[in-house]
């Protein structure tokens, strides 16, 4: 049983570049958070998602910065015109259902190293 | 809103020496609480967890109780090994609908032979 997948594992882009990051989380979880490390700095939540449907996105910067969690397929975390601040390791994490807070546990993938340029 | 406040790193032990990392939190109803360990190269893994006052999570030689007269989760072991050197988050769940995790800053340990 694959735990979260995430990829690039390492991402480079010059500044004005889009950033794609893919999460496909483990097999019969339906939900999927992302959340973003900054340097010297803890994780931040970014995202909540269900199968097509964005749930919670209030720590998602208003600009450049998008969702998504088809039907088919991984989620992707999109950055649209990357600047420097971006640099950042963005991880997903995956759980079963949204149920009891602590009864599911979420199930965290290595994550996706950004470099911005 | 919620917080976590985590003591500030790095801290840097003998192989065996006694580990303490205080954890903090605040939040608006019962939380949850976590431990998690980050690796060099790695995403988090759960280290333990304690859901209701007075538990105490365990794992791996790590303990930590729920402490909610004093808010408080620390994380201690009792020897600590070289193999134990990572970065160690403080984390809670609110109730509210989803499983979003607030975590501290981190903790930085190194372990020396």
């Amino acid at each position: 049983n694959a735990g979260v997948m995430q990829n690039p594992r390492h991402l480079v882009r010059r500044r004005g570049q889009e950033a794609r990051l893919r999460c496909s989380p483990m097999k019969g979880h339906s939900h999927v958070y992302w959340y973003r490390q900054l340097p010297e700095e803890g994780l931040k939540f970014m995202v909540y998602l269900q199968k097509e449907n964005i749930i919670d996105e209030s720590g998602m910067p208003k600009e450049r910065f998008s969702a998504e969690f088809p039907k088919e397929g991984p989620s992707i975390l999109r950055i649209q015109q990357v600047v420097r601040g971006d640099s950042a390791a963005y991880f997903c994490a995956s759980s079963p259902s949204g149920g009891t807070p602590g009864a599911n546990v979420l199930t965290f993938g290595a994550g996706s190293r950004l470099t911005v340029l | 809103g919620d917080s976590v406040t985590q003591m500030e790193g790095p801290v840097t032990l003998s192989e065996e020496a006694f580990l303490t990392i205080n954890c903090t939190y605040t939040a608006t109803g019962y939380p949850s609480l976590f431990w998690y360990v980050q690796y060099p190269g790695e995403g988090l893994q759960l280290l333990l967890k304690a859901t209701k006052a007075d538990d105490k999570g365990s794992n791996k030689g790590f303990e930590a109780t729920y402490r909610k007269e004093t808010t408080s989760f620390h994380l201690e072991k009792g020897s600590v090994q070289v193999s134990d050197s990572a970065v160690y988050f403080c984390a809670l769940i609110t109730q509210g609908g989803s499983e979003k995790l607030v975590f501290g800053k981190g903790t930085k340990l190194t372990v020396n032979p």
